[in-house]
C-alpha cells in the first residue's frame, strides 16, 4: 500500500515568508509525528498527534511553528515569517500504536531552504 | 528527558567485513530501542528494534544487542554489502512515551 508522502519535496522561501508543508500518513494510522532534522544530525520532535488532538507540541522552536490535523488524517505544518534557522528536512511519520508495536513510517521529508 | 549519545560517527568498511554501531542512553526507563536506516533523500526505515525485556535480536545479517545494566545497545551488520551504505539512526523511547529520541548518526560505507 501507498506509504507516507509529503509536499512539496523541496521548498525554497525567502526570508519572512510563511511556509506550508504537507503530510499524507498511512491511512488508517492514528498517530502523526513531525521531526526537523538539520543537515548531519538525527531528526528532532517537533509535535505529535493522536487523531485530530495535538497532544504534544513541546519541541516546536518558537510560536511561528504551528501544526494541525484538523480531520485526523492529513497535517500541515506551518512556519510563519521562516528565518534561514528554519532552513532543514521536515519529516512527517505515522505509526498504529496499540498493537503492541511503536514503528513509525516516515515520509521522504520537505527540504526547506530560507535564503 | 532522555539522552542519545552514538558512535561513530563515520564508520568505513571493506564489502564483506562486519560493521558495529554503538548506543548510550541515559533513562533508565526507556523501554524501546528501534534502529532505522536513512537513504540519500530518503526518510528513515527501521530496521530492527528491541524492547528492554530482550537482551539480542537477530534478523539475517543485522542484530542488536542491548545491556540494561549499562545503558547502551549496538546495531551488528555482518557480510557487508554496498547497498548497506547509508546512515544509520539509533534511538530509544521512554515508558508509556510514543516520542522516540534519536542519536546524531552514523554515516555507514561499504567499499567494493
Amino acid at each position: 500500500g501507498a506509504g507516507v508522502s509529503q509536499s512539496p519535496r523541496y521548498k525554497v522561501a525567502k526570508r519572512g515568508q510563511d511556509v506550508a508543508l504537507r503530510c499524507d500518513p498511512i491511512s488508517g494510522h492514528v498517530s502523526l509525528f513531525w521531526y526537523q532534522q538539520a543537515l548531519g544530525q538525527g531528526p528532532e520532535f517537533l509535535t505529535y498527534f493522536q487523531n485530530e488532538a495535538q497532544l504534544d507540541k513541546s519541541g516546536l522552536p518558537s510560536d511561528r511553528f504551528f501544526a494541525e490535523r484538523p480531520e485526523g488524517s492529513v497535517s500541515t505544518l506551518k512556519i510563519q515569517r521562516t528565518q534561514q534557522e528554519d532552513s532543514a528536512v521536515y519529516l512527517c511519520a505515522s505509526s498504529l500504536p496499540g498493537q503492541g508495536t511503536y514503528e513509525q513510517y516516515f515520509g521522504p521529508g520537505t527540504r526547506l531552504t530560507v535564503t | 528527558g532522555e539522552n542519545v549519545e552514538q558512535h561513530p560517527s563515520t564508520l568505513s568498511v571493506q564489502e564483506g567485513d562486519s560493521a558495529v554501531i554503538k548506543c548510550t542512553y541515559s533513562d533508565s526507563a526507556s523501554n524501546y530501542f528501534p534502529w532505522y536506516k536513512q537513504e540519500l533523500g530518503k526518510g528513515p526505515q527501521l530496521i530492527i528494534d528491541i524492547r528492554s525485556n530482550v537482551g539480542e535480536k537477530k534478523d539475517q545479517r543485522i542484530a542488536v544487542t542491548l545491556n540494561k545494566t549499562a545503558k547502551h545497545f549496538s546495531l551488528h551488520i555482518t557480510e557487508t554489502q554496498p547497498e548497506d551504505s547509508a546512515v544509520y539512526f539509533c534511538a530509544a523511547k521512554i515508558g508509556r512515551s510514543y516520542i522516540p529520541t534519536f542519536g546524531r548518526g552514523t554515516s555507514l560505507i561499504v567499499h567494493p
